[in-house]
């Protein structure tokens, strides 16, 4: 079976402030990618960013980056610099076989003015 | 944006009444998806599909149904709905090929509220 877990339900952070939300996953597969994705208030999904196995290096996007770490199978979202339009709920991804998508629970992020 | 289109976007169903929801996709992805979202669960996958005709259970299946016929179009049935399937339901459509690394573009969502 593969699992995401997303153990926070909840943070808050300080605008202009730097925030990580934590993601862990377990897979069986030797080749895979890992979305991290955004959901405002408004309901839309939103992908942030998205990291293959393989690659050592870790990806980033603007403001957003990850830190992958393939041996603790953990995959957290770092948000530089948080702007109050970054409040949102986030859920971290893996595929399976078969592009069959699994999703953890979701953090919820609130940022203080 | 991805051209997929859920409907309906809202609907006030009573107990015990079938439902269908749809999701239409111009995107000719192979790979379509419903999940439904729940306060405290996250998104959870009801049904998938990796081609016409072919689908298979995700992980919260019991109650509900569904039907590809042709590549653009997903549906999902509630055959006796139950206060306990009030939620959001979003469809999702990804993979043009077998490949894990394409991402899933979402529906707007639907919600359903069963009385």
């Amino acid at each position: 079976a593969q699992t995401v877990t997303q153990s926070q339900p909840e943070m808050s952070v300080q605008e202009a402030e730097t925030v990580t939300l934590s993601c862990t996953y377990d897979t069986s597969e030797s080749d895979y990618y890992l979305f991290w994705y955004k959901q405002p208030p408004s309901r839309q999904m939103i992908l942030v960013i998205r990291q293959e196995a393989y690659k050592q290096q870790n990806a980033t996007e603007n403001r957003f980056s990850v830190n992958f770490q393939k041996a603790a199978k953990s995959f957290s979202l770092k948000i530089s610099d948080s702007q109050l339009g970054d409040a949102a709920m986030y859920f971290c991804a893996c595929p399976r076989a078969n592009s069959k998508l699994t999703f953890g629970k979701g953090i919820t992020l609130s940022v203080r003015p | 944006d991805a051209g997929i289109t859920q409907s309906p976007r809202h609907k006030v169903t009573e107990t015990g009444t079938p439902v269908t929801l749809r999701c239409h996709q111009t995107e000719n992805h192979r790979y379509m998806y419903w999940y439904r979202q729940d306060p405290g669960h996250g998104l959870r996958l009801i049904h998938y599909s990796y081609g016409v005709k072919d689908t298979d259970k995700g992980e919260v299946s019991d109650g509900y149904s569904v039907s590809r016929s042709k590549t653009e179009d997903f549906l999902l049935t509630l055959e006796s709905a139950t206060s306990s399937q009030t939620s959001v339901y979003f469809c999702a459509i990804s993979g043009y090929t077998d490949s894990s690394e394409s991402e899933a573009f979402f529906g707007q969502g639907t919600r359903l509220t069963v009385v």
